[in-house]
């Protein structure tokens, strides 16, 4: 099974800042990684699948990159609407799906 | 517009049962893949279980295999999960997700829409 390492497990920035999070695999794997952003008391928003297709309807300022263990997601100017925890989660990884530990956004 | 609405949690004690069910409405059900992702207090996600459109594959996490089934009945757009034997550490969060990917091959995807969550306490 994959193991996804999330980095960090939280984080404080100010608005506007460039924010990035990492996920890190076992193994290397094809780019079948999803994000989510969960706000506090909500339900898990997907952001971005395919490592870097944004999902209908997320606003741009959040992009993903990256291939084989290494991946990121980026905020470009942080909002405080932004405000969340942030999941990476693996997928094609039959018989397993992971998610990450999460990464905790702070203003 | 598409709607996933669980029900069946609540409080059970340790060795007990029961049967989590998500409704869905507002998008063809017979033609996608589900998966149960679960959220203990505080923590972060855990996927569960995985089940394709026509029942053929199913998936468990370790964590639950062989004492979660799930199932779903396309004729009542319908998802469950039958949980027996259950454990304190099962106390949880429960969602259903519509799974979609980018392949097709039936070996998991990620979810693009969610239902609201059904909460599942163990204890005695």
């Amino acid at each position: 099974d994959i193991q996804m390492t999330q980095s960090p497990s939280s984080l404080s920035a100010s608005v506007g800042d460039r924010v990035t999070i990492t996920c890190r695999a076992s193994r290397e794997f094809s780019n079948y990684l999803a994000w989510y952003q969960q706000k506090p008391g909500k339900v898990p928003r997907l952001l971005i699948h395919a490592a870097s297709t944004l999902q209908s309807g997320v606003p741009s300022r959040f992009s993903g990159s990256g291939s084989g263990t290494y991946f990121t997601l980026t905020i470009s100017s942080l909002q405080p609407e932004d405000v969340a925890t942030y999941y990476c989660q693996t997928y094609n990884t039959a018989p397993r799906i992971t998610f990450g530990g999460g990464t905790r956004v702070e203003i | 517009e598409v709607q996933l609405v669980e029900s069946g949690g609540g409080l059970v004690q340790p060795g007990g049962s029961l049967r989590l069910s998500c409704a869905a409405s507002g998008f063809t059900f017979s033609i996608y893949s589900m998966n149960w992702i679960r959220q203990a207090p505080g923590k972060g996600l855990e996927w569960v279980s995985y089940i394709s459109s026509s029942s053929g594959v199913i998936y468990y996490a370790d964590s639950v295999k062989g004492r979660f089934t799930i199932s779903r009945d396309n004729a009542q757009n319908s998802l469950y999960l039958q949980m027996n034997g259950l454990r304190a550490e099962d106390t949880a969060v429960y969602y259903c997700g519509r799974d979609l990917d980018d392949t097709g091959r039936e070996l998991g995807g990620y979810c693009d829409h969610w239902g609201q969550g059904t909460v599942v306490t163990v204890s005695s």
